[in-house]
């Protein structure tokens, strides 16, 4: 079975620009979760989709916006990106009842 | 920021030892989780804790939820240089609720 898998694995991107990343959970799994990872730190929540819906957000600015498809992939959209969004963006899956995500390899954006 | 203090931030060991780290929060979490990051990949979860006090094993690796609910440990046995890479810890409030994970332990295995 295939695992988490997230498009595309790296994207540069100029300041003020907008960009979409997709995630495509394990399947059967309705629930997908996105988080932020800096270099030197470990992964941030920003979104919680499970069955469409928004389950939980971090604290990221409206800029960042998510959704879910019915077939439960999911996009993250950035929009005026700055430099300072540069990170690796994992993407984890799971059934929703079960703690403990699995996750992608990641989308490396930088921002430049 | 992060909610969880991770230590130590990184470790140099010899091939064969033993390795040791901690994850301490301020909160109280009701799941903790440990993970293995390699470069270019996401994180692998390594062991899950649903119960303070309970002690769970994976191979070499043992790791503690602690009885406070506030903290937890990882161990690994007799290291070999594949252990090599990031471990985090992360602690969750509840099934619907976001992980918080630690700043995580690099740790460099010497062969």
């Amino acid at each position: 079975d295939a695992g988490v898998t997230q498009s595309p694995t790296h994207l540069i991107k100029t300041r003020g620009q907008h960009v979409t990343l997709r995630c495509s959970p394990i399947s059967g799994h309705k629930s997908v979760s996105w988080y932020q990872q800096v270099l030197g730190q470990g992964p941030q929540f920003i979104f919680q989709y499970y069955e469409k819906e928004e389950r939980g957000r971090g604290n990221f600015p409206d800029r960042f916006s998510a959704r879910q498809f019915p077939n439960y992939s999911s996009e993250l959209n950035v929009n005026a990106l700055l430099l300072g969004d540069s990170a690796l963006y994992l993407c984890a899956s799971s059934m929703g009842t079960n703690p403990g995500y699995t996750f992608g390899s990641g989308t490396r954006l930088t921002v430049v | 920021g992060q909610q969880l203090n991770q230590s130590p931030q990184s470790m140099f060991i010899q091939e064969g030892e033993d390795v040791s780290m901690n994850c301490t929060s301020s909160s109280i979490f009701n799941t903790w989780l440990w993970y293995k990051q390699d470069p270019g990949e996401g994180p692998v979860l390594l062991i899950a804790l649903y119960k303070a006090g309970e002690l769970t094993s994976n191979g070499r690796l043992t790791a503690q939820f602690g009885i406070t609910r506030k903290d937890s440990f990882l161990n690994i046995s007799a290291s070999i240089p594949s252990d090599v890479g990031i471990y985090f810890c992360a602690g969750q409030l509840g099934n619907n609720n976001d992980m918080r994970f630690g700043a995580g332990t690099r740790l460099t295995v010497k062969p």
